[in-house]
């Protein structure tokens, strides 16, 4: 199966400053590469994914990177705001129905 | 588009009894449905995935004895939690997925939030 390891597991950062969190995976199959942001009692919400033909993708202040040979994938969140203060997940998988959740990141965002 | 909904979002029940949990998709017809369980502080971890008209799929150390799943169409799914301890207490999170849509994700249920007494 699919081993996931996130680092760093807590992140406390200023307003305004760049986060970056990182994703390693094991299995050399998995070609799906999703973000998601869960607020405590809520739902996991997607927030970037990218797929293995791509290496980067942006969406406003968030981007995903990629680095297929090395199997670790990255999420950087620049000028951070409190409500962006959240656990984040990685959840690779060979297609959108094999997820595996690394362990989760917190970000602290300080204004 | 592309909302699910669960449940009932919390539920309180002694230990001993059952508790059902839907999940349905409002606006689209979910080829397969996940059901995750989610302890404070922790990761979701999949307990099991289904297809529609199908027998579920339990991911290892899941009973599915205890954890009956039902997915008798392609908008609804149900997780029951037979004879539940308070061990079961937890976050139950489903999600849902199509093969209809051009770029495929699960799409997350709300959660139902489950204390056994």
């Amino acid at each position: 199966g699919e081993n996931v390891e996130q680092h760093p597991s807590t992140l406390s950062v200023q307003e305004g400053d760049s986060a970056v969190i990182k994703c390693t995976y094991s299995d050399s199959a998995s070609n799906y590469f999703p973000w998601y942001k869960q607020e405590l009692g809520k739902r996991p919400q997607l927030i970037i994914d990218i797929r293995s033909n791509v290496g980067e993708k942006k969406d406003q202040r968030i981007a995903v990177t990629l680095n297929k040979t090395a199997k670790h994938f990255s999420l950087h969140i620049t000028e951070t705001q409190p409500e962006d203060s959240a656990v984040y997940f990685c959840a690779p998988g060979e297609g959108y129905s094999t997820l595996t959740f690394g362990k989760g990141t917190m970000l602290l965002v300080s204004p | 588009g592309a909302v699910v909904s669960q449940h009932p979002s919390w539920v309180i029940c002694k230990s001993g009894t059952s508790v059902k949990i839907e999940c349905r998709s409002l606006d689209f017809q979910a080829t397969t449905m996940f059901w995750y369980r989610q302890f404070p502080k922790q990761s979701l971890m999949l307990m099991a995935t289904s297809n529609e008209g199908s027998k579920a799929t339990y991911e290892q150390g899941v009973e599915k004895d205890k954890f009956l799943i039902n997915h008798a169409s392609l908008t609804l799914s149900t997780l029951t939690v037979t004879s539940a301890h308070p061990e079961d207490s937890s976050f139950y999170i489903c999600s849902a997925g199509t093969l209809d849509l051009q770029d495929n994700e699960q799409f997350f249920g709300p959660g139902t939030r489950l204390t056994v007494l």
